[in-house]
């Protein structure tokens, strides 16, 4: 069965430090991975997903997240946290339904960046 | 582009009344979901379509809930009789192709309230 454990509903940074959200997955297929950015009153947007390719995943606004099979881990990290980037943030693996397109998130992350 | 509309952003109701939520996804787009987001959690799949027909509606409770997508294009979900625990966001994707490394667009969601 596939599941998603986001560790630590809340992380707060200050404005230019590194941002590190944590994601640990399990899959029963090779595992299709996905991070999602949602502001406030507004849909998910995807920041960058994992299909087989580089273990290492550039994304939009900086963002990166590393596949590490070993660990079961797609950790989102940005250098430096800016303002804009204060949000909820969710971790998901593709379902290995019939279709194997939709999505199972995890509770998801809200970052907070403080000046 | 125009994104996946979604009409109402919220809605009020009392339990035991019924609901129906609309859904326009990308033009093009043949795969549709509508997922439940719990305040707190992620979203939660209901129910996905491949054109007209559904793939997967193995989360969606069926007693209460129902969804259609007739000509393969728009798609409503209902609920009927409304719960209390009904409560949460409901969240309309799509995607352009089957396939899990085909992006799913999220459209802003309809917040319902059960009173």
């Amino acid at each position: 069965a596939q599941s998603v454990t986001q560790l630590g509903s809340h992380v707060s940074v200050s404005e230019g430090a590194l941002v590190l959200l944590r994601c640990n997955y399990s899959s029963s297929v090779p595992p299709y991975l996905f991070w999602y950015v949602q502001y406030p009153n507004q849909g998910l947007q995807l920041l960058l997903k994992y299909t087989s390719a580089a273990t290492l995943v550039k994304g939009i606004n900086g963002f990166e997240a590393e596949f590490k099979k070993s660990e079961t881990s797609f950790h989102l990290t940005k250098p430096s946290a800016h303002m804009s980037d204060a949000a909820e943030y969710f971790c998901a693996v593709r379902m290995a339904n019939q279709a194997g397109t939709a999505l199972i998130f995890g509770k998801g992350t809200t970052l907070s960046v403080s000046s | 582009e125009a994104g996946v509309a979604q009409s109402p952003r919220y809605k009020i109701i009392e339990k035991r009344q019924s609901v129906a939520f609309w859904c326009n996804p990308i033009s093009g787009h043949a795969t549709l979901y509508w997922y439940q987001q719990i305040l707190g959690q992620g979203p939660k799949l209901l129910i996905q379509f491949q054109n007209n027909g559904v793939v997967d509606d193995s989360q969606l409770p069926k007693d209460r809930f129902s969804a259609e997508r007739l000509k393969g294009v728009d798609s409503t979900l209902k609920i009927q009789p409304a719960k209390l625990e009904d409560s949460a966001v409901y969240l309309c994707a799509s995607s352009f192709l089957q396939g899990a490394t085909y992006e799913q667009y999220f459209g802003p969601g309809t917040r319902l309230t059960v009173t």
